[in-house]
C-alpha cells in the first residue's frame, strides 16, 4: 500500500536511553517532517526535510537529531531520554511546497514512553 | 505568523451540516488556509485548502470573505464517523509556515 510507516507503533524506554523510531514514504514525495503531539494533543513540527536537505528546525533540543539516507526516509535519533520527551511522534510527507496543493501524509505516529 | 483561533469543541446529530469558523486576523498575502483532520490515536488528514472565496472538493467546502480574515469549514451531512479534531491552518506554502498546529476544535457526533 501506498503510505507514510513508522516504526516501531509503540516505544517504551527509561530515561537516559538512547532511540530511533524510522519513516518511511512510498509516495514519491521529496519533502519529510517530523511532528510531536503532547499529551494536551497539541500537533508542533520539529523537522523538515526537503530532497534529504534540512530546510526547518524548529526550536529541538539537541538531543533530537533527524537523519534522512534518501528521499524516502527520514529517522529520528533521540539520545538521553527524559521523561517530558513522552508523547506521539508522527512523520509526514509531501510534495515539495509550492509546487501544488500543499497537502501532507501523516504515518500512524509512535507513542513514546519514557519512564 | 497568522495566529488562529477555533472554538474548543462542537457538538451536532447525524445529518446535520456542520460549520466550523477559524479566525485569522493578521493573514498575511501569501498565506493559505488548510484544514486537517484527526481521529484518535492516528495522524491528521488532509481535507481541504483554499486561498479566497469558495473551495469544494468531495468531503467538504471552505468558504473564504473577501477580508480572509476567517474562513469556515462546512461539513454536509455529518455522520457518526466524523467525530474527530479539525485544525485550522493558516501560513505561507512556499515560505514553509503554513506548519503551524492550532488547538484544533473536537467535533461530536452523536445519533
Amino acid at each position: 500500500d501506498t503510505a507514510v510507516s513508522q516504526t516501531p507503533k509503540y516505544l517504551v524506554t527509561q530515561m537516559g536511553n538512547d532511540k530511533s523510531i524510522k519513516c518511511e514514504q512510498n509516495l514519491g514525495h521529496d519533502t519529510m517532517y517530523w511532528y510531536k503531539q503532547d499529551s494536551k494533543k497539541f500537533l508542533k513540527i520539529m523537522f523538515s526535510y526537503n530532497n534529504k536537505e534540512l530546510i526547518i528546525n524548529e526550536t529541538v533540543p539537541n538531543r533530537f537529531s533527524p537523519k534522512s539516507p534518501d528521499k524516502a526516509h527520514l529517522n529520528l535519533h533521540i539520545n538521553s531520554l527524559e521523561l517530558g520527551d513522552s508523547a506521539v511522534y508522527f512523520c509526514a510527507s509531501s510534495h515539495t511546497p509550492g509546487l501544488r496543493t500543499y497537502e501532507q501524509y501523516f504515518g500512524p505516529g509512535t507513542r513514546l514512553t519514557v519512564t | 505568523l497568522a495566529k488562529t483561533t477555533q472554538p474548543i469543541s462542537m457538538d451536532s446529530y447525524e445529518g446535520q451540516e456542520v460549520n466550523i469558523t477559524c479566525s485569522h486576523n493578521n493573514i498575511a498575502t501569501n498565506d493559505y488556509i488548510t484544514w486537517y483532520q484527526q481521529f484518535p490515536s492516528q495522524g491528521p488528514r488532509f481535507i481541504i485548502q483554499g486561498y479566497k472565496t469558495k473551495v469544494t472538493n468531495e468531503v467538504a467546502s471552505l468558504f473564504i470573505p473577501a477580508d480572509r480574515k476567517s474562513s469556515t469549514l462546512s461539513l454536509p451531512r455529518v455522520s457518526l464517523s466524523d467525530t474527530a479534531v479539525y485544525y485550522c491552518l493558516v501560513g505561507d506554502i512556499q515560505a514553509g509556515t503554513a506548519l503551524i498546529f492550532g488547538k484544533g476544535t473536537t467535533l461530536s457526533v452523536s445519533s
